[in-house]
């Protein structure tokens, strides 16, 4: 099955500053990537996401970068806000009949003011 | 609030019992999950259901754990026998395609 590697678990960075999370997977099959952002006692909220035949995608202060041949793929927030603080999970849509999503470990991201 | 709903939203039981747990997809969603997160972790995937169909269970699930959609609406999620390690965040997510999952708030499962 697929296994999602992230790292770090933890991140802090002053305001204003870019935060960067990182996110490895096994199964080459795998066709979609979303980030969710999790405050802590809630629920987990899609962020940002991306398809495989997509290399990077940007929202506003978001974006996500995709590297099919290396298994990898990344979140990148700029210009940091102290409401950007939460918990943040990659996550990969599996090749099996269910589409369930193989969740990272999380990153515990701070942002400094 | 017409997001994915669940009830209850904390459940303190004892050893040896049963509880139970109820989700409310999206209206329109054919397609619901349910998911265990422990503290510190990620949703791990549990079960599956498309309409009133379980199509896929995790080997996560023992057989204490059952699911039902009876009418391809609401789901509950049954644990019979508690076990001090079936304590989690268990949170149940809906769509209508293969991709964007929304998700509930969870119930929070503390066992004594």
């Amino acid at each position: 099955g697929e296994n999602v590697e992230q790292h770090p678990s933890t991140l802090s960075v002053q305001e204003g500053d870019s935060a960067v999370i990182k996110c490895t997977y096994s199964d080459s099959a795998s066709n979609y990537f979303p980030w969710y952002k999790q405050e802590l006692g809630k629920r987990p909220q899609l962020i940002i996401d991306i398809r495989s035949n997509v290399g990077e995608k940007k929202d506003q202060r978001i974006a996500v970068t995709l590297n099919k041949t290396a298994k990898h793929f990344s979140l990148h927030i700029t210009e940091t806000q102290p409401e950007d603080s939460a918990v943040y999970f990659c996550a990969a849509k599996g090749s099996g009949s269910a589409r369930q999503l193989t969740f990272g470990s999380g990153t515990q991201l701070t942002v400094l003011p | 609030d017409t997001g994915v709903s669940q009830d209850p939203r904390h459940k303190i039981t004892k050893r040896g019992q049963n509880v139970t747990f109820r989700c409310d997809p999206i209206s329109e969603h054919n397609r619901l999950y349910w998911y265990r997160q422990t503290l510190g972790q990620g949703p791990e995937f549990l079960t599956y259901f498309q309409n009133e169909a379980q199509l896929e269970k995790s080997r996560l699930l023992s057989d204490r754990f059952s699911a039902e959609r009876p009418k391809g609406s609401f789901s509950t999620l049954e644990i019979q026998r508690t076990e001090q390690g079936d304590s989690a965040m268990y949170l149940c997510a809906s769509t209508y395609t293969e991709v964007e999952q929304f998700f509930g708030p969870g119930t929070r499962l503390t066992v004594l």
